[in-house]
């Protein structure tokens, strides 16, 4: 089966400009996740779609940025505006029906705020 | 104060050789508890996946162990290979209540470097 889908793979801008990822999940799992990995440390969840309501936005920086999952199958992630503190990597996961279950994940889009 | 902590932060080995990587958590009420590996410049894969009533479980060379009492797991890597240079990361999932939805907690990972 296809994999966790992500688009741009690498994205460099100038803080406090706007920045938009794009994730399609694996056909037919109905949780999404996207995570901030910063070098050298684990995933941080952002947010946790189940379907296309949010279950967890706790640690979502609300103010620069916003996610949605329209339909509940693709997601897009934006910053706007960009600091220098959000370069990192941005990992969208899917999992079956809840955390319970396997998450996989995408290879992930590389950004580098200037 | 993170609820998922591993050691060592890094290491380095020789190529046929083993090593073992270890997990503390305090995630509570526990569901599961997930080894990953992060190849470099990738998304984490799936190892292992453990239950409380799970003691070990294996995965080709990879063997993770989990004591739900102490709150403590360890992944051995045996005959080690240059490809198993990656980061290793230990994600406890707290058990979905009508309390809690069952978030994952992720540690930082091992580094680990095989050498030739």
């Amino acid at each position: 089966e296809a994999g966790v889908a992500q688009s741009p793979r690498y994205k460099i801008i100038e803080k406090r400009q706007s920045v938009a990822f794009w994730c399609n999940p694996i056909s037919g799992h109905a949780t999404l996740y996207w995570y901030q990995q910063i070098l050298g440390q684990g995933p941080k969840l952002l947010i946790q779609f189940q379907n296309n309501g949010v279950v967890d936005d706790s640690q979502l920086p609300k103010d620069r940025f916003s996610a949605e999952r329209l339909k509940g199958v693709d997601s897009t992630l934006k910053i706007q505006p960009a600091k220098l503190e959000d370069s990192a990597v941005y990992l969208c996961a899917s999992s079956f029906k809840d955390s319970y279950n396997e998450q996989f994940f995408g290879p992930g889009t590389r950004l580098t705020v200037l | 104060k993170n609820q998922v902590e591993q050691s060592p932060q890094s290491l380095i080995i020789l190529e046929g050789k083993n090593c073992t990587l270890q997990c503390n958590y305090t995630v509570s009420p526990f569901s599961n508890l997930r080894w990953y590996k992060q190849d470099t410049g990738r998304g984490p894969v799936s190892l292992t996946i453990m239950t409380f009533s799970e003691n070990t479980k294996s995965n080709g060379r990879y063997t993770a162990t989990l004591d739900a009492d102490t709150k403590q797991s360890s992944l051995h890597i045996t005959a080690s290979q240059l490809s198993d240079s990656a980061s290793y990361i230990c994600v406890v999932s707290a058990m979905i209540t009508t309390d809690s939805w069952g978030k994952l907690q992720f540690g930082a990972g091992t580094q680990v470097v095989v050498t030739p």
